[in-house]
């Protein structure tokens, strides 16, 4: 399975944005890109997924680069609720292999 | 509220006990998943089951034995554990679809201690 590296830990202010990096170098052609997040004591939920192109939905944004070694998961505004544990996951399309193999993600800390 | 009920929420139980952990489902999705989250390590896949059939198992000590009775049913059940075994089960499900990204809805988990 492909790698993803995150940091292990970010801090960001109320109401500002934020942006939780990803790197993915190995990343293969039929590979989408997943962002989950784990709100402490909660299973984890997604949040967006891309493969190529930049995507946007109502919890967050995401921008890929266009070598797709590498992604941004945007938090256009953060609150208090969105402090969790960002995690950056590679998922192949292909059929009968949808395994999430999840890693140690980014602790997001907001500071009120 | 995810759509993914898990039951107990929590369970404490003697290494000698036996016990089940019981996931059900009420999206219309033909997969489910049993993942184990230690404290300070990743989640870790345990199984999966797609269309009712297993076709993931990795290497999980016979001590847990999953159960896919129908496609809105999880079980997993618990005999002779041991200490270690205490952690966070989480169950999820999707639709799996040729060719597509497969989002999960995760449960609230289980929270299992071992005694």
């Amino acid at each position: 399975d492909a790698k993803t590296t995150q940091p292990n830990s970010m801090e960001s202010n109320e109401e500002e944005p934020v942006h939780l990096p990803c790197n993915h170098s190995t990343i293969s052609g039929t590979d989408y890109i997943h962002w989950y997040r784990q709100l402490p004591s909660q299973g984890p939920e997604y949040v967006i997924h891309g493969l190529t192109s930049n995507v946007n939905n109502r919890m967050a944004s995401l921008a890929i680069a266009e070598d797709r070694k590498s992604s941004t998961l945007i938090l256009h505004r953060a609150t208090l609720r969105d402090a969790a544990v960002y995690y950056c996951i590679l998922l192949s399309t292909n059929f009968g292999n949808e395994k999430l193999t999840f890693g140690t993600g980014t602790r997001l800390t907001i500071i009120p | 509220e995810t759509g993914v009920t898990q039951t107990p929420r929590h369970l404490v139980m003697g290494m000698t006990n036996k016990k089940s952990l019981k996931c059900e489902q009420h999206l219309g999705h033909n997969a489910m998943y049993w993942y184990k989250q230690s404290a300070k390590k990743p989640l870790e896949l345990m199984f999966v089951y797609s269309l009712e059939e297993r076709v993931e198992n990795n290497s999980v000590p016979s001590r847990f034995s999953p159960e896919c009775p129908n496609s809105s049913h999880l079980f997993l059940h618990l005999h002779t554990l041991q200490p270690e075994d205490s952690a966070l089960y989480l169950c999820a499900s999707s639709r799996i679809v040729a060719g597509g990204p497969n989002e999960q809805f995760f449960g609230p988990g289980t929270r299992l201690t071992v005694l």
